[in-house]
């Protein structure tokens, strides 16, 4: 069973940047979450996608927006790059048949924003 | 208030040792409990759901009292593998699907 992958692992980006997220779900799983670990932090939730539609969305701006594609796969993107955007985002994975609240999670990209 | 609030720790105890963690949420209207844990740079891993009767999985128990909004998670015969940040999640009754809300962890070091 592949789990969930995400790229890249670490990447550094400046204030005013955009930047891109990438995930693969694991298999067999059809809903995809993005959440944002900061340094001492608990994970955040940020937005969570389902058959390729948005369905739930925590307190974070517009400019933090993604896709999810017909394999399941998703795209975390955000623009216009802030110092406190710098944190661990982390992509999570599950399905309807799985126990609620189980979710799967990638290893995670680190962000440095400068 | 936090939604979900934990002691940070450190956690320092000796192996064999039992140790208990607390946790808090502020939303009565929640209604999944769990514990997941977090080793040093690596990503969450579910360690446990918590049901309203409490439930024990191997050296793991975990309890929830719903009238408190209280949530804990004891680890007896402490193993120097435990040794982790120990997160308390609860799901977001204003979200669809599984939104979870993350305490900020209760790091534990156990030695030898």
């Amino acid at each position: 069973e592949t789990g969930v992958t995400q790229s890249p692992t670490h990447l550094i980006k400046t204030r005013g940047q955009q930047v891109t997220l990438r995930c693969s779900s694991q298999s067999g799983h059809n809903t995809v979450s993005w959440y944002q670990q900061a340094l001492g932090q608990g994970p955040q939730f940020i937005f969570q996608y389902y058959r390729e539609e948005e369905n739930g969305r925590g307190n974070f701006p517009p400019r933090f927006s993604g896709l999810q594609f017909p394999n399941y796969s998703s795209e975390l993107n955000v623009n216009a790059l802030e110092l406190d955007d710098s944190a661990l985002y982390l992509c999570a994975s599950s399905s309807d048949r799985e126990l609620p609240g189980e979710l799967f999670f990638g290893e995670g990209s680190r962000l440095t924003v400068l | 208030r936090k939604e979900v609030e934990q002691d940070p720790g450190p956690f320092n105890v000796p192996e064999g040792a039992t140790v208990a963690f607390n946790c808090t949420y502020s939303n009565s209207a929640s209604q999944s409990f769990f514990w997941y844990r977090q080793d040093c740079r690596k990503e969450p891993k579910l360690l446990m759901s918590v049901y309203s009767s409490g439930n024990e999985d191997g050296r793991f128990t975990a309890q929830l009292n719903r009238a408190s909004q209280y949530i804990s998670l004891l680890i007896r015969d402490s193993k120097l593998s435990d040794s982790a940040t120990y997160l308390c999640v609860v799901t977001s009754p204003y979200q669809a699907g599984t939104a979870l809300i993350f305490g900020k962890g209760t790091t534990l070091s156990v030695s030898s």
